[in-house]
């Protein structure tokens, strides 16, 4: 099931420049798209979201973008700093009858900021 | 800030045995999730459960799974005779009613761990 894909597995940013994280699906039927933040031995951590009616959201230093027609979003970290070191993963869904719906998951992107 | 908690946050258990795992999720919350991460694997649905009941499953919640809200504020997932390939990182998550975003906050996770 690869409905949700993170390409790179890893990405190297040198601090104070801009990261992009990038993701793609396949799944037409997604209308809300997600990013999280994981660090070892935690739990996801909520970023930021988009929904599909839109083609960015902005919060502070993280921008998401998103592409409809060729199914690709992307996650822009601007400046990076050591603490955006982490694993970030794509997430996407779907509201059905129950008002909310089990989020997709992409395979994550190693982020590692050098100092 | 609220925050989803989940205990205990290792288990180990022999093959067979029964385990529980607890989470206590964010108060106002209505939607409540089980998430598993096998080492090395992207986050994977489990369950959804809305209103005392599942509201979708995925392949991998067999009838060894179940998931109960035995009071207010507890929400466990009890697997009835662990298999080694159960060994993973499960994480619990929770969401608020249905509003234009569909956030789901995760706890830190329990790594369970099947000898």
């Amino acid at each position: 099931d690869q409905q949700v894909k993170q390409n790179s597995p890893s990405l190297s940013v040198q601090e104070g420049r801009i990261s992009i994280l990038n993701c793609d699906y396949t799944n037409s039927m997604f209308d809300y798209f997600l990013w999280y933040k994981k660090y070892p031995a935690e739990g996801p951590t909520f970023l930021i979201s988009i929904s599909s009616i839109k083609d960015k959201n902005e919060d502070g230093r993280f921008t998401v973008f998103l592409n409809k027609s060729a199914k690709h979003l992307s996650l822009h970290i601007v400046p990076s700093q050591p603490g955006d070191s982490a694993v970030y993963f794509c997430a996407a869904s779907g509201l059905t009858n129950f008002g909310n719906e089990k989020l997709t998951f992409g395979t994550g992107t190693r982020l590692t900021i050098i100092p | 800030e609220p925050e989803v908690t989940q205990t205990p946050s290792h288990q180990v258990t022999q093959m067979g045995q029964e385990v529980i795992l607890r989470c206590v999720p964010i108060s106002n919350h209505l939607y409540f999730y089980w998430y598993r991460q096998i080492l090395g694997q992207k986050v994977e649905f489990l369950v959804s459960f809305y209103n005392n009941e599942i509201s979708e499953k995925s392949e991998i919640f067999d009838d060894q799974f179940s998931v109960e809200r035995p009071d207010g504020s507890n929400f466990t997932l009890k697997i009835r005779s662990t298999k080694l390939e159960d060994s993973a990182m499960y994480f619990c998550a929770s969401s608020a009613e249905v509003t234009a975003t569909y956030e789901q906050y995760f706890g830190p996770g329990t790594r369970l761990t099947v000898t």
